[in-house]
């Protein structure tokens, strides 16, 4: 089956610095990927929409200017955490969706972030 | 705006127990529903689907209705392994394979 693999799987930070975490489709073509968001005990909340080529789609109250995406190739999306603070650790999760078949997405295994 | 509930865990089961994870659904229209499920240390893997009214979506011994009377789709299983042991996220997509909505996920926790 389809293949996401994220990176890092875990990254502690000090607060103000940006943290980058890279999503990619390693045996399909990736039209459109996601990011979530996800607290403990709590679901998986979207952040953006990325289609390749073009910006992302952000979802209400996420700030375009603190997550950073970016979709350059088909097989890549990157979320930068710009300036990160505690408030900000959490677990993010991507997903990616393909051309073919019925655009079913396949997800990451996550990235735990935590700003100390 | 969208939304879907599942039932909180842990459900603690011994092997071979039958299952139900709880999940309704608010949404308009005609959503499809989903159910994920995750393993330890891995990414969430769709378990199963149905698209319209009445679909049973059925993968792995575990099956769920879409029932739209009572916007629910319970997920079951007959016999449950230690390897079912995971947490299972009931979602909902308003049109096909669009943004997802997920429930909080529900912790099922099999012993020998």
């Amino acid at each position: 089956g389809a293949v996401v693999s994220q990176h890092p799987s875990r990254v502690i930070c000090k607060s103000g610095t940006s943290v980058k975490i890279e999503c990619r489709s390693l045996d399909f073509q990736a039209t459109t990927m996601f990011w979530y968001r996800q607290f403990p005990k709590q679901s998986l909340m979207l952040m953006a929409t990325s289609n390749e080529g073009s910006k992302a789609t952000y979802e209400q109250g996420v700030e375009k200017d603190k997550f950073l995406i970016n979709h350059a190739s088909l097989t890549l999306s990157t979320l930068t955490v710009t300036s990160a603070h505690p408030e900000d650790s959490s677990f993010y999760i991507c997903s990616a969706r393909g051309l073919s078949g019925d655009h079913e997405q396949f997800f990451g295994p996550g990235t735990r972030l935590t700003v100390l | 705006g969208d939304s879907v509930t599942q039932m909180e865990g842990p459900v603690t089961l011994s092997e071979e127990a039958c299952l139900t994870i709880n999940c309704t659904y608010t949404a308009t229209g005609y959503p499809s529903l989903f159910w994920y499920v995750q393993y330890p240390g891995e990414g969430l893997q769709l378990l199963l689907k149905a698209t319209k009214a009445d679909d049973k979506g059925s993968n792995k011994g575990f099956e769920a209705t879409y029932r739209k009377e009572t916007t629910s789709f319970h997920l079951e299983k007959g016999s449950v392994q230690v390897s079912d042991s995971a947490v299972y996220f009931c979602a909902l997509s308003p049109s096909g394979y669009s943004t997802l909505t997920f429930g909080k996920g529900t912790m099922l926790l099999v012993s020998p």
